[in-house]
């Protein structure tokens, strides 16, 4: 049973690029949740995707933005990538939010922006 | 939003020890949760305790739902015990850690 996979693990990007960062959610999932860890802190939480729309939304710029596919994977953009966004970055998946299941990381993408 | 204050922010513990962390929330919170951040990265699961008891082997959580907080006691620590401890509520919220390091 696949647990959740995140890609790339790891990324460099030049100030001002765009990026994508993918999940695929454990099997049986539908939930998907986006974190973004600096170093030293906890995860901070981005948004979180359900029947692809996004349900949930953190205190983060519209530079993020989201999507969920109809399989359930999801993707996460950052634009116009400023230093600060320098973090790990981890994607979460759970299964029916509502009854309170518990939440299941991936091994999350360490972006560098220089 | 909800703050989440976890204490100790740092502990070193000689192997074999117990130890008690903590965690304090400003509000009711639902989906209560406990994970271990290995040196990786990866958050691992080891607890979902939105109220009562539970244990698993040398660990085990409290949480007390009506004055908003949680413990996690760690007992016999091992090396492997090593690393960041979060808590989070609602699965929105998590604390700023405790960082574990279990000495031979």
């Amino acid at each position: 049973d696949a647990g959740v996979t995140q890609s790339p693990t790891h990324l460099i990007k030049t100030r001002g690029q765009q990026v994508t960062l993918r999940c695929s959610p454990k099997s049986g999932h539908d939930t998907v949740s986006w974190y973004q860890q600096a170093l030293g802190q906890g995860p901070q939480f981005i948004f979180q995707y359900y029947e692809e729309e996004e349900r949930q939304r953190g205190n983060f710029p519209d530079r993020f933005s989201g999507h969920q596919f109809p399989n359930y994977s999801s993707e996460l953009n950052v634009n116009a990538l400023l230093l600060g966004d320098s973090a790990l970055y981890l994607c979460a998946s759970s299964s029916d939010l509502s009854s309170g299941n518990t939440i299941y990381f991936g091994e999350g993408s360490w972006l560098t922006v220089v | 939003g909800i703050q989440v204050e976890q204490s100790p922010p740092d502990l070193i513990l000689q192997e074999g020890a117990n130890s008690t962390l903590r965690c304090n929330f400003s509000d009711s919170v639902n989906n209560l949760q406990w994970f271990h951040q290995n040196p990786w990265g990866q958050l691992i699961n080891l607890f979902y305790i939105p109220s009562g008891t539970k244990q698993n082997g040398r660990l085990s959580a409290t949480t007390v739902a009506t004055e908003r907080y949680s413990l996690l006691y760690i007992s016999s620590s091992q090396t492997t015990d090593s690393g960041v401890y979060f808590c989070s509520g609602n699965q929105f919220y998590f604390g700023t850690g405790t960082s574990l390091t279990v000495i031979p």
